[in-house]
């Protein structure tokens, strides 16, 4: 069965410094990396996906995120936070969509601060 | 493009009824698929439609069921509510789903649903 994990309950950084939200991840074929976005009380907002080439992936909002095949990990960066990144983040992985499936796996969420 | 638009946004029930919910797609979209948060058990897929067929099942009680309609627009009914059934409960369309390996599934705002 695919999952992810996501270390961290909570990430705290300063307004200004980098960031990192960390997701490993266990597939067994190809994977298929999401990481998505939730303000309070609100859906999900997409970011950004890995499906294969470029190891870096960018997404929206300044967001990148890093492939790492070896250490089986998809972490969230952005160099520069601003307070209006605190909400929570979420990684997520596929299923193969060769095995017709469409679920997205959902980590835990880390809860991102971004204090002044 | 409008988005996913979900209804209602909020909903109060007693132990025992049934709830039914209501999803539209973004325009184009065929493929819909629903999870379930909550606080203890995070994001949860429940099941997935495409072209009016169930195409994916989540590990949920027979209780909840799901259909879509020829326009792809999707309900939910959660029968003899229970109070663990209280959740945001999200939807999200894609366009064909597991027939392509790169697509992006896209949340609705959710309806938060609470049990009494």
């Amino acid at each position: 069965a695919q999952s992810v994990a996501q270390p961290e309950d909570q990430v705290n950084v300063a307004e200004g410094n980098p960031l990192t939200v960390k997701c490993t991840y266990s597939v067994s074929g190809n994977p298929y990396l999401f990481w998505y976005v939730q303000y309070p009380n609100r859906g999900l907002q997409f970011l950004l996906k890995y499906i294969t080439g470029d190891n870096l992936v960018k997404g929206s909002y300044g967001f990148e995120a890093e492939f790492n095949k070896s250490q089986t990990s998809f972490h969230l960066k952005k160099p520069s936070a601003l307070v209006s990144d605190s909400a929570l983040y979420f990684c997520a992985v596929r299923d193969d969509p060769a095995g017709g499936g469409n679920k997205l796996t959902f980590g835990t969420g880390t809860q991102l601060k971004v204090e002044l | 493009k409008a988005g996913v638009t979900q209804t209602p946004r909020y909903l109060i029930k007693t132990r025992g009824q049934q709830v039914t919910l209501s999803c539209s797609p973004i325009s184009g979209h065929r493929s819909v698929s629903w999870y379930q948060q909550t606080p203890g058990q995070g994001l949860q897929f429940l099941f997935e439609y495409f072209s009016e067929t169930q195409r994916n099942k989540g590990n949920f009680p027979g209780r909840f069921s799901g259909r879509q309609f020829s326009n792809s627009r999707s309900e939910m009914n959660v029968s003899t509510l229970e109070l663990g059934d209280s959740a945001l409960y999200l939807c999200a369309s894609s366009l064909r789903g597991s027939g392509s390996s790169s697509e992006t599934q896209y949340f609705g705002p959710g309806t938060r649903l609470l049990v009494l």
